[in-house]
């Protein structure tokens, strides 16, 4: 089966502007989360959508912010970019809600603030 | 959110076990363990989970110790394709939120 989907793969983007990345869970997964990784802060959690509903978020500023759609997509959004939110923005979905599934991850979308 | 503490890097041979330990002191009584491991350029890939006692599937073995702050991940016979950083990730308040460790990058040589 499909595994998780996430596009675009790479992103040049210049501070100020803003950018919105996309997410495609594996089929009949509900739970879709967002993961932060640099080098400097390792893999941090952003939020995590279940049924459409936010549920858990990160210590992130307000600019990060995200939704989910009835299908399961997710897509996560920063405004006012800086140079700091260059990373690997990874999704990750499973199944349900209780913490007791695996996660699959994406491959990321890199995004590079110049 | 759970602390949680690996050592940086570890080395082993090929053919020969591999103990890869986590702290979380932190973690509460209903949070779930999970490892992943990470290659280069690539998500996390899912490597098992448990609660609180020992779990075994085709890729590894978790052992949860009794008062679950800690944990070791054990690969039975290291492979040059297990090379990878691999990231203890405790689950934090229920629900799906995982607290990833530092990572532990593992070198195995023939």
């Amino acid at each position: 089966k499909a595994g998780v989907t996430q596009t675009p793969r790479y992103l040049i983007k210049t501070r100020g502007q803003q950018v919105t990345l996309s997410c495609s869970p594996i089929s009949g997964h509900r739970s879709v989360s967002w993961y932060q990784q640099t080098p400097g802060q390792g893999l941090q959690f952003l939020f995590e959508y279940f049924s459409e509903t936010q549920r858990n978020k990160g210590n992130f500023p307000g600019r990060f912010s995200g939704r989910q759609f009835s299908n399961s997509r997710s897509e996560m959004n920063v405004s006012t970019l800086e140079l700091g939110d260059s990373a690997l923005y990874l999704c990750a979905s499973t199944p349900g809600d209780s913490g007791n599934y695996g996660y699959t991850f994406g491959s990321g979308t890199r995004l590079t603030v110049v | 959110d759970a602390k949680t503490t690996q050592p940086n890097s570890m080395e082993s041979n090929e053919e020969e076990p591999v103990h890869l330990p986590c702290n979380h002191s932190t973690i509460s009584g209903t949070d779930y363990i999970h490892w992943y491991r990470q290659l280069p350029s690539q998500g996390p890939e899912y490597v098992i989970h448990g609660l609180t006692s020992n779990v075994n599937n085709r890729m590894a073995s978790l052992a949860i110790a009794e008062d679950r702050k800690s944990s070791t991940l054990i690969l039975h016979r290291a492979t040059l394709r297990d090379a990878a950083v691999y990231y203890c990730a405790p689950g934090t308040g229920g629900g799906n939120k995982l607290t990833f460790g530092t990572g532990t990058q593992l070198k195995v040589e023939l």
